[in-house]
Parts: C-alpha cells; sequence; structure tokens
C-alpha cells in the first residue's frame, strides 16, 4: 500500500481558473508537508510547507491540511500557462514513537496542463 | 550564491563501469539525500546521511555507494551491479532531517 497516494493526472484546467491538486497519506502522526513543483527536465522546487491543520496562502498558492482526513491540497488561484507542470506532494512520517524516519516519503505526482 | 550543485549534468557511461556522481552544498545543511527518477515516475529514495561519516540505505539501494566524509559533499558511486542504471539522479539537503529539502539540478545518466 502506497503511503502517499496522488491522482497522476493529467489534470487539465484553463487559464485563469482554480487548480485543485489533492494528496493522501497513510500515517496518522505526519507532521510535516510539502508541495513540489517539477518542470519537465528539471529538478523539483519546493514551492510550499504546512505543519498545522487550515490553509496557508502564499500569492497565487494555498495549501490545505487536515489531519483528521489525512489529506493535503494544493490551490492554484488564477492558473497560468507556466503553471503546466508535475506537482509533487511530500510527507515527513514519524515512527511510533515520534520521531522522524529522517526523511520525506513522496506521491508519484500530478501533471498539472493549464490551456490557455 | 548559496545552493546545491550537482556534477556532471549529463553522464555517459559503458557497461560494465563504474561512475561517481558529485553533489555539493554551501548551505550548512546537516542532511543530504540522492534520489532516481525514471521517465514519467516518481522520485526514488537511493541513499541519505543525517551526519558525517553515517549514512543509510533507502528504498532502492542495491549496486550504488556512498560517502559522507564532509558536511558539504555526499558523492554517489552507480557500480557496474546496478542492473539499469540510465536514470535523471537528484541530490537533496535539508537543514533538518525529515524536513524541506532543496534539490540540485540534477545529473542525467545514459548507459551505452
Amino acid at each position: 500500500q502506497k503511503e502517499v497516494e496522488q491522482n497522476s493526472g493529467p489534470l487539465s484546467v484553463p487559464e485563469g481558473a482554480i487548480a485543485s491538486l489533492n494528496c493522501t497519506y497513510s500515517d496518522r502522526v505526519s507532521q510535516s508537508f510539502f508541495w513540489y513543483r517539477q518542470y519537465s527536465g528539471k529538478s523539483p522546487e519546493l514551492i510550499m510547507s504546512i505543519y498545522s491543520n487550515g490553509d496557508k496562502e502564499d500569492g497565487r498558492f494555498t495549501a490545505q491540511l487536515n489531519k483528521a482526513s489525512q489529506y493535503v491540497s494544493l490551490l492554484i488561484r488564477d492558473s497560468q500557462p507556466s503553471d503546466s507542470a508535475t506537482y509533487l506532494c511530500a510527507v515527513n512520517m514519524l515512527k511510533a514513537g515520534g520521531t522522524s524516519y529522517g526523511k520525506l516519503t513522496f506521491g508519484q505526482g500530478t501533471i498539472l496542463t493549464v490551456h490557455p | 550564491d548559496g545552493g546545491i550543485t550537482q556534477s556532471p549534468k549529463y553522464l555517459f557511461r559503458k557497461e560494465g563501469q563504474n561512475v561517481t556522481l558529485s553533489c555539493e552544498q554551501n548551505l550548512n545543511h546537516d542532511a543530504m539525500y540522492w534520489y532516481r527518477q525514471d521517465p514519467g515516475q516518481g522520485l526514488r529514495l537511493i541513499y541519505y546521511s543525517q551526519i558525517v561519516n553515517d549514512f543509510q540505505k533507502g528504498d532502492i539501494a542495491e549496486g550504488y555507494s556512498v560517502s559522507r566524509e564532509k558536511k558539504e559533499s555526499f558523492p554517489l558511486t552507480v557500480t557496474s551491479a546496478q542492473k539499469n542504471p540510465t536514470a535523471f539522479y537528484l541530490c537533496a539537503s535539508s537543514p533538518t532531517r525529515g524536513y524541506e529539502q532543496f534539490f540540485g539540478p540534477g545529473t542525467r545518466l545514459t548507459v551505452l
């Protein structure tokens, strides 16, 4: 069973629309959650970090975390063609005693296409 | 400029040869990581290190080796035992283990 799951897409949205990317995780005690953007042929770039329940906004990006339901989402408002990329969700999972494994678990990524 | 550098950007290797990929960071990060990414696939963890002179195997360590003699450097050797080494290799570092990671530009390895 995968520990971090994302819809692989592709997710296609028109320019100016809201793109909604979702991620679910299996470990109830996970504490830290990250969204990365990866353009084709390039390395991943960290775009959002979220640590507590609720919303966190940064420009056109909003991360939403719901630990009770074990999901984290990324909303991109006013989507632009330059937002077309693969978006990776990553989770810092904890051991039973509450210590970190010292690594992130990544989802497979969602391909987003924003068309003019 | 602070950041993570990887070299070379492109690397071609003949079957049966070992090759070493370089990863250097000047961010003073404690933890460093190596990932492999195949076309259309996610990231798979090869090795990681949380402190100098210590490292742990990731999910796909077979056929790879690493060293961490300096905080700034975490080279990866792809040995001839790796059956299918052609891939995009990514190095990352983190200020604290298990927290946000920052990636280098990657090395694209092709076995001829």
